[in-house]
This record gives C-alpha cells, structure tokens and sequence, in this order.
C-alpha cells in the first residue's frame, strides 16, 4: 500500500462547476500537507500548503486536511478551463529535517467551457 | 535563473547506455531533491541533498542510480546501464532552507525513454 492514495480519475466538470479532489494517508507521522498543480509536460507548482488539521482558503481553492481520518481535499469553486491539469496531492512528515515528499498519483482534471 | 533548470528536458537512450541529468536549483538553494515520475503516477523520491550532502539516498531504485552535488549548487543524476523501466521524467527541485516549512519548487524535468 502507499503512503498516499490518490483516484486518477480523470474527472470532467463543466466550467463553474465546484470540483472536490481528495487523498488518504496511512502515516501518522505526516504533518504538513500539500496541493500541487502539474500541467501538461511542467514540473508540479505549489498550490496550497497547511500544517496539521483545519481548512485553509486561497481564493478559489480551499484546502482542508482531517488527521482523525486520515483524509486530505482540495475544493475548487467557479472551475475554469485553466484549471484543467493534474492535482497532486503530497505530504511531508514532522519533526525532520528531511523535506521528502510524499505524493499521491495525481487526478486528472478537464474543465470545458 | 529564475527558476529551476533542467538538461536536456528530453533523453532518449538505447538500452545498456549511460546518461547523466543535470539541474542547476535557485540561486542559493540550500535543499536538493530528484524524484522519478513515471507515467501516469506521482512524482517518487529519490535522493535529497542538503548543501554538498548526500543526506538521504533511500529512495535510489538500484545501484545503477547515483546523484551528485560537489559544490553545494549544480546536481547531477547519472543511470548506468539505462533499463527500459527507467523511462521516467526525473524531476528536480530546490528549497531554500532545510526546515520543514519552506516551498519545495520543482524544475520542469527531464523526459527519459530507454529503448
């Protein structure tokens, strides 16, 4: 099993839509959280980025992380085309000065106008 | 640079060949990280570098597989004997210091197909 589990989709909204993506992890350990975006042949982008459990709003995107479950979602509000792209999940653990990563496998996201 | 840069952004080699990967991080950069991202799935670890250190190495599939940073700045992901499992983008990214809260930014990688 991995460390982090992601659906691949690939996931098709309209645009305007509301998108709901999300991931599990199994490590406790893990304490800071992660949204990148990876477009199409580019290297992932940071999107949103939390420590610990709660909800963190960045414009259209709110990340929110639940560490009883173990679960991880990002929400996209009024999508755009420009949004379409991969959504990578990732995770790091706390109390380390090693910054690996952990990353889900990526939902593919289309959204048509 | 702006940004972090990767050479040569494709690599196609035939199986048996060696290659060698190069990514110069953000100017002053202390942290240095590879991952290998095969098609369809999340980036996977590598190696990190911190500085000249090789400080995690746990993440290097084989010993064919072997990452440099003499300087502390310009990484180098050197294959030997390239297998066609190795057909991965190699990506690269650089943080600027080594606690935990600061931004990983990844360079926009290096296409391998072995064949």
């Amino acid at each position: 099993q991995k460390e982090v589990e992601q659906d691949p989709g690939p996931l098709s909204v309209p645009e305007g839509a509301i998108v709901s993506l999300n991931c599990t992890y199994s490590n406790s350990a893990f304490q800071y959280f992660m949204w990148y975006r990876q477009y199409s042949r580019k290297g992932p982008e940071l999107l949103m980025y939390t420590y610990s459990s709660g909800n963190k709003e960045d414009g259209r995107f709110t990340a929110q992380v639940d560490k009883s479950s173990k679960y991880i979602s990002l929400f996209i509000r009024d999508s755009q085309p420009s949004d379409s792209a991969t959504y990578l999940c990732a995770t790091k653990e706390g109390g380390s000065t090693l910054g690996r990563l952990y990353f889900g496998r990526g939902t593919q996201l289309t959204v048509w106008p | 640079g702006a940004g972090v840069s990767q050479s040569p952004r494709y690599k196609v080699a035939k199986r048996g060949q060696d290659v060698a990967l190069r990514c110069d991080p953000i100017s002053g950069h202390v942290s240095l990280f590879w991952y290998q991202q095969a098609l369809g799935q999340g980036p996977e670890f590598l190696t990190y570098f911190q500085n000249e250190a090789q400080l995690d190495k746990s993440g290097l599939p084989s010993d064919r597989f072997f990452a440099e940073r003499p300087e502390g700045s310009v990484s180098t992901l050197k294959i030997q004997r390239t297998q066609q499992e190795d057909s991965a983008v190699y990506l690269c990214a650089s943080s600027l210091q080594t606690d935990m809260n600061t931004e990983a930014f990844f360079g926009q990688g290096t296409r391998l197909t072995v064949v």
